[in-house]
This record gives C-alpha cells, structure tokens and sequence, in this order.
C-alpha cells in the first residue's frame, strides 16, 4: 500500500499571502489529521477529519482551516499568513480511530 | 487536560549498548501510549503502541516499551543500540475523552548513537 503522501513539499510564501496544502490517505483510511511541527512548539495538533466532518479541532486561530473530501484526500488552509506561521506541517492518517501514520510532511516557509 | 513528558533533551549510547528514552503521561481515563521516530527533514514513523493488554509492548527495530500504570511512565527500549537509530524519539498519547485522534506529544529526545 501507498504511504500518506503530501504536496507540495515545499513552499515558499510572503506575509499575508494564503497557502493551500493537500494530503491524501493510505487507501482505506478515513480518518485525516494535521499536525504543525515548529523548533518552538514542538508538535501541535490542529484538526481531524473523519468522513468529510471536522471531528477534533486543536487551539489555532481561525486562520486555519481544513477539508476533507468524499476520497478522503483533505486539504488545509492558512490565510493571511504570519511569520510564526512558518512550520513543517504534516499529515496523518488513520482507518477510524488507533494508530495514525504520518506523511513527509510539507515545508512552509514565510518571509 | 492530556500531557507528555520527555524528561531528557538528548540521550547518548555507545553502539550495542541498550537504550532507554523515558517517557512519563498525564491523561483523563485509559491512556493510549504510542512512540514515533523522525530522521531528518522526515515525516514521523510508528515505532510502537499500547492499547490494552500486555504492558511489555514489542515494536519495529527491535524496540520495546513498557506501559507503567502506577508510574504513569511508556519508557522506550531496545537490547543493542545501533547507530542508525540516532534520530528523534517522540512519546504520544491520545484519550477517549480528548479525542482518540488528538495526539498529544512530548517535546522529543534526541538519541545519539556512538560508534
């Protein structure tokens, strides 16, 4: 089976500007989640997707939002970007609920 | 609320020596415990987890973890350190009553593996 994949893997923006970044599952699993992961922070749940519903939600501003489609492939969003917004965000999938399998993860950078 | 504490920023061990990364939680109900791994500028990789059942849980690598109720502890081993395993170790745990899917993670430690 296909790991978790995430595009793109790097991305480079400016201040204010908007990102979009996407995730697909392993085959078969419902269950998407994001994580942000800063040298500050460490790693930080955002939200998780089940069944194109958002089921859990971590302590970010709205800034940040996601989807899931009905294939199961999510998406996230961050407007307005800041420079702390600058992370590694990764995805991770799971078939309902136990244990989670993470992708490589998307670089964001922003200037 | 749920917490995860790695208490050491960074462990060393010399090749074929055995190595323990401590981890201790705090969580609302019966704890899922699990350990992940990060290599550089990698995604995160399951190691291993506990669930339910036996406490001397066996996971990829040759590593194991050892579920402590009373000490509230998930420490990870392994026998024989190599020194591929030098990379960043991170403790994980999920409740019911947070979310099963909401992990919450320690800050990492990293293991230096010396030839």
């Amino acid at each position: 089976k296909a790991g978790v994949t995430q595009t793109p893997r790097y991305l480079i923006k400016t201040r204010g500007q908007q990102v979009t970044l996407s995730c697909s599952p392993i085959s078969g699993h419902r269950s998407v989640s994001w994580y942000q992961q800063t040298p500050g922070q460490g790693l930080q749940f955002l939200f998780e997707y089940f069944s194109e519903t958002q089921r859990n939600k971590g302590n970010f501003p709205g800034r940040f939002s996601g989807r899931q489609f009905s294939n199961s492939r999510s998406e996230m969003n961050v407007s307005t970007l800041e420079l702390g917004d600058s992370a590694l965000y990764l995805c991770a999938s799971s078939p309902s609920w136990d244990t989670q399998y993470f992708g490589p993860g998307t670089r964001l950078t922003v200037l | 609320a749920q917490s995860v504490a790695q208490p050491e920023d960074q462990v060393n061990v010399a090749e074929g020596n055995p190595l323990t990364v401590k981890c201790t939680y705090s969580v609302s109900g019966n704890p899922y415990l699990f350990w992940y791994v990060q290599y550089p500028n990698r995604g995160l990789q399951f190691l291993l987890k506990y669930i339910t059942g036996d406490n001397l849980v066996k996971g990829s690598y040759g590593f194991e973890a050892e579920f402590n109720k009373s000490q509230t502890s998930f420490h990870l081993k392994k026998p024989s350190a190599l020194v591929s395993d030098s990379a960043l170790y991170f403790c994980a745990v999920s409740a019911f009553s947070g979310g099963y899917n909401k992990l919450i993670f320690g800050a990492g430690t990293r293991l230096a593996v010396h030839p």
